[in-house]
Parts: structure tokens; C-alpha cells; sequence
């Protein structure tokens, strides 16, 4: 069972336009929520995460959207970049058993045309 | 640069083989984190250690283990390999999170990919 759903594999934006991707979970125990960029060949990088106590967490370019009630997280990128073309991972994070732990979605391909 | 290493980049073994991944966590960190992540999917968790101790076990197969050595740097062993095993491997650490109670950002390395023929 997905607990975590990225349902568009991909999205193609033009530059300097806003991308929007979007995230939804199933499991209202998650606390905590997170952005991760991927490139070709690399590890994950850290984003942006954003606290279940807020509902907007906002860093440069990216903006993060938390709707609890729907339980839908959604990332904003203005203006969309070229280099923002990645594979966009959101995972999610609850605490138990001793410790956090983080479901990954299955990730967003981003291509930001020039 | 995440801060943490993984060594090798890539690695191509026969099914049935056995091999060791290698991870460095940044420097501090005290939890490591072992993911795999198969053609089109998700990071899948496998095990989590804290401070030399595992804390919390994911999809590991049996196949699988790994260890946390004094030092913090980790290893993931897979033996037995076999062709669905193939996959990109990651690492993640993160700080203590049990002093303060605040959740850690978890932060990856590159990867290793391990290819089973």
C-alpha cells in the first residue's frame, strides 16, 4: 500500500512559469514532510520540509503547501528555471517505534523548457 | 555536497555473489539510513542505525544486513544476489534527533549502483 503518491510521473513547464507538483499521503500520523531534487547519477538533495504544524514554508524560489484536511502537500517552484529539470521526490516522516522514519513517494520528473 | 560518501559508484557482480556497500555519514551524524531504489520507484527504507545500534528495520531481505561501525561509517552486505537486486543503493544520515526532539533532515549520498548479471 502507497502511503505516499506522487500521481503525475511527469511535468513539462516552460521557463519562468510556475511548476507545481503535488504529493498526497494516506497516513494522518505523518508529522512532518519533505522535498527532495534528484539529478542524474546523484543522490537526493535536500529541498525544502515542512512542519505539520504549518500549512506554508517558504524558501527563495520554492514554496511548500501543506493541506492537512486533504492530506496533500504540494511543491511551488517561481519562476521555473532550466536547471530546476530533476526528478522530484516528497517523502514523508512519522515518528514510531523509537524512531523517524520516511516514506518516499515514487517521484515527479520535472522538465523546465527553455 | 551532501557530506556523505558512498563508496563504490558502481559495482557489477554475477547472481549468487556477495558484496559490501560502503557509507560515511556526514561528520556528527549519528543515524544512518540504507535506501534502495529500483527502476521507476520510489526510495524504498531498508534499516536504520543509530550510534552503532540498529533502531529501525524496512524492506530488508533477509538476504540483506548491514552494521554501524564505531567509527559511524556503516556497511550494507547483500549476498546471494540475484537479478531483481540490481538497483541504485543510498545512504542517508542525520543528527541526533532523541536530545531535542526535533526531527533531522535526512541527507543522501550519491548512491551506489549495483548491477546483478
Amino acid at each position: 500500500d502507497q502511503q505516499v503518491k506522487q500521481n503525475s510521473p511527469s511535468l513539462s513547464v516552460q521557463e519562468g512559469r510556475i511548476s507545481i507538483l503535488n504529493c498526497d499521503y494516506t497516513n494522518s500520523m505523518f508529522d512532518y514532510f519533505l522535498w527532495y531534487k534528484k539529478y542524474p547519477a546523484e543522490g537526493p538533495t535536500f529541498l525544502i520540509s515542512i512542519s505539520s504544524i504549518k500549512d506554508k514554508n517558504e524558501d527563495g524560489r520554492f514554496t511548500v503547501f501543506l493541506n492537512k484536511s486533504a492530506k496533500h502537500l504540494s511543491l511551488h517552484i517561481v519562476p521555473s528555471q532550466p536547471g530546476d529539470s530533476a526528478v522530484y521526490f516528497c517523502a514523508a516522516s512519522a515518528f514510531g517505534s523509537g524512531t523517524y522514519k520516511y516514506i518516499f513517494g515514487t517521484g515527479t520528473r520535472l522538465k523546465v523548457l527553455a | 555536497d551532501s557530506g556523505v560518501t558512498q563508496t563504490p559508484k558502481h559495482l557489477i557482480t554475477a547472481t549468487g555473489q556477495r558484496v559490501t556497500l560502503r557509507c560515511s555519514p556526514r561528520s556528527g551524524d549519528l543515524s544512518v539510513y540504507w535506501y534502495q531504489q529500483s527502476l521507476d520507484q520510489g526510495l524504498q527504507f531498508l534499516i536504520q542505525y543509530y550510534n552503532g545500534e540498529e533502531r529501525a528495520k524496512g524492506n530488508i531481505l533477509e538476504r540483506f544486513s548491514a552494521q554501524q561501525f564505531p567509527d559511524l561509517h556503516s556497511e550494507l552486505n547483500l549476498s546471494s544476489l540475484e537479478l531483481g537486486d540490481s538497483a541504485l543503493y543510498f545512504c542517508a544520515s542525520s543528527g541526533d534527533w532523541t536530545s531535542g526532539g526535533l526531527q533531522e533532515t535526512q541527507y543522501f549520498g550519491p548512491g551506489t549502483r549495483l548491477l546483478v548479471l
